[in-house]
């Protein structure tokens, strides 16, 4: 069955302290892997979308990348404004086109 | 401009009501998905309808009902609305079913009480 777990569930950083989110997973195939920020009360916004192990995305100060186990997202010198929950889904090769999510990493900049 | 649009934002109802949330994207998007956030914020799909047919129906009571009058829309009607029916429903569309990212609009937050 296919999983996906996030860690840590929440973290505290300063404001300028670099840090990773961690999305392991398995599936049956992987079709791709996304990054979606969730801000309260609003739906997740799409980040990137990475297809094979090796690859690398970066936006502002986040970078992702991705192995065939695991994808990590990068904060370098995270600001207060960068504070969300970070939602990380897969896609199979396989069954239903969906995407599979994680419960998320809830990040917190302070100033 | 809104790009996937979804009313009512909130949903205050009772046991046993029947309820409707409506969606709407102006994309142009072939796909279009329903998706349920618990209170531990895992999402979940729903449902997802290509161009109006439904193409995924993951295992959900039958009292849920997803109607797509067309492309740009595809609402969800619940029957028999239930305790345990209380999430926040998010609504959303890709330009097709694989290889794309999804947008989502705004959530729907349904109390039943």
């Amino acid at each position: 069955e296919d999983q996906v777990t996030q860690s840590p569930e929440a973290l505290r950083l300063q404001e300028g302290e670099s840090s990773s989110l961690n999305c392991s997973y398995t599936v049956s195939g992987l079709r791709g892997l996304f990054w979606y920020r969730q801000d309260p009360g609003k739906g997740p916004e799409f980040l990137f979308t990475l297809y094979s192990a090796g690859e690398e995305k970066e936006k502002e100060r986040l970078k992702a990348t991705l192995t065939k186990k695991e994808s990590f997202l990068h904060i370098t010198a995270p600001k207060p404004e960068d504070s969300a929950t970070y939602l990380c889904a897969v896609q199979a090769l396989t069954g239903a086109n969906n995407l599979f999510f994680g419960t998320g990493t809830r990040l917190t900049v302070i100033p | 401009d809104t790009a996937v649009s979804q009313t009512p934002k909130y949903l205050v109802t009772q046991m046993g009501n029947d309820k409707s949330i409506k969606c709407e994207q102006n994309l142009g998007h072939d796909t279009m998905y329903w998706y349920k956030q618990d209170s531990k914020k895992f999402l979940k799909i729903m449902f997802s309808y290509n161009n109006k047919e439904l193409i995924i129906n993951e295992t959900v009571p039958n009292r849920f009902s997803p109607k797509s009058p067309d492309k740009a829309h595809l609402n969800l009607h619940i029957n028999s609305l239930e305790l345990g029916d209380s999430a926040v429903y998010f609504c959303a569309s890709s330009p097709r079913t694989v290889n794309t990212e999804a947008f989502f609009g705004q959530g729907t937050r349904l109390t039943v009480v």
